[in-house]
């Protein structure tokens, strides 16, 4: 299948500091990518879409300003959380789709942690 | 908004046990994708059901996809310890999120040596 490479697999950072997470395909193409939450033993939480040259597109409830997204390649896209704290602290999980067959396949997914 | 009701929501058993997962819906998708993760680790890509009553295998796992496309089921022959996971199926397409699929909240699969 193809792969999806999240970096970097676990974080720890300061409260107030901001983190980014970074998620590429690596032997596709992607226009599109999408970021989710996962908190313990729940399923994922869609958080938004990252679209390939345009603004994401963001789900009800998140913070734009909070959790920026940049997707400047076909391949890259980015999450950065701003000003952490410590109710960010989460795993988050990325996922790219592919074009030919509307499969998603997911990163390894990135454990925040803010102290 | 479709709702996937994913169930067992936990499951413990013995190896070598058979076990059930079902994934049911009100709601028809255009497939059906089932994925497992491991902690700490993103959802792997199990397998994708397209056609109504299709059946699936994949050595010991058998996936099923409801005539109707409303449910689908994963079935799991003598379980063993590698199988322990969260087990989670996904809608596509049909009024899903943005990335086209609704999540089941997931099954907690423990199998005991």
């Amino acid at each position: 299948g193809a792969v999806v490479s999240q970096h970097p697999s676990w974080v720890i950072c300061k409260s107030g500091t901001s983190v980014k997470i970074e998620c590429r395909s690596l032997d596709f193409q992607a226009t599109t990518m999408f970021w989710y939450r996962q908190f313990p033993k729940q399923s994922l939480m869609l958080m938004a879409t990252s679209n390939e040259g345009s603004k994401a597109t963001y789900e009800q409830g998140v913070e734009k300003d909070k959790f920026l997204i940049n997707h400047a390649s076909l391949t890259l896209s980015t999450l950065t959380v701003t000003s952490a704290h410590p109710e960010d602290s989460s795993f988050y999980i990325c996922s790219a789709r592919v074009t030919t067959t509307g499969e998603l396949f997911f990163g390894e997914g990135s454990r925040l942690t803010v102290l | 908004t479709q709702l996937l009701e994913q169930s067992p929501q936990f499951l413990s058993i013995q190896e070598g046990e058979n076990l059930t997962v079902y994934c049911n819906s009100s709601s028809v998708f255009s497939s059906l994708q089932w994925y497992r993760q491991e902690p700490g680790e993103g959802p792997v890509l199990l397998v994708t059901v397209v056609t109504g009553g299709e059946v699936k295998k994949l050595k010991r796992l058998t996936f099923q996809f409801g005539d109707a496309r409303k449910d689908s089921s994963l079935h799991i022959t003598a379980a063993q310890p590698g199988d322990t996971g969260l087990y989670l199926c996904a809608g596509a397409e049909y009024g899903g999120g943005a990335d086209g699929l609704t999540f089941g909240k997931g099954t907690h699969l423990i199998i005991q040596p």
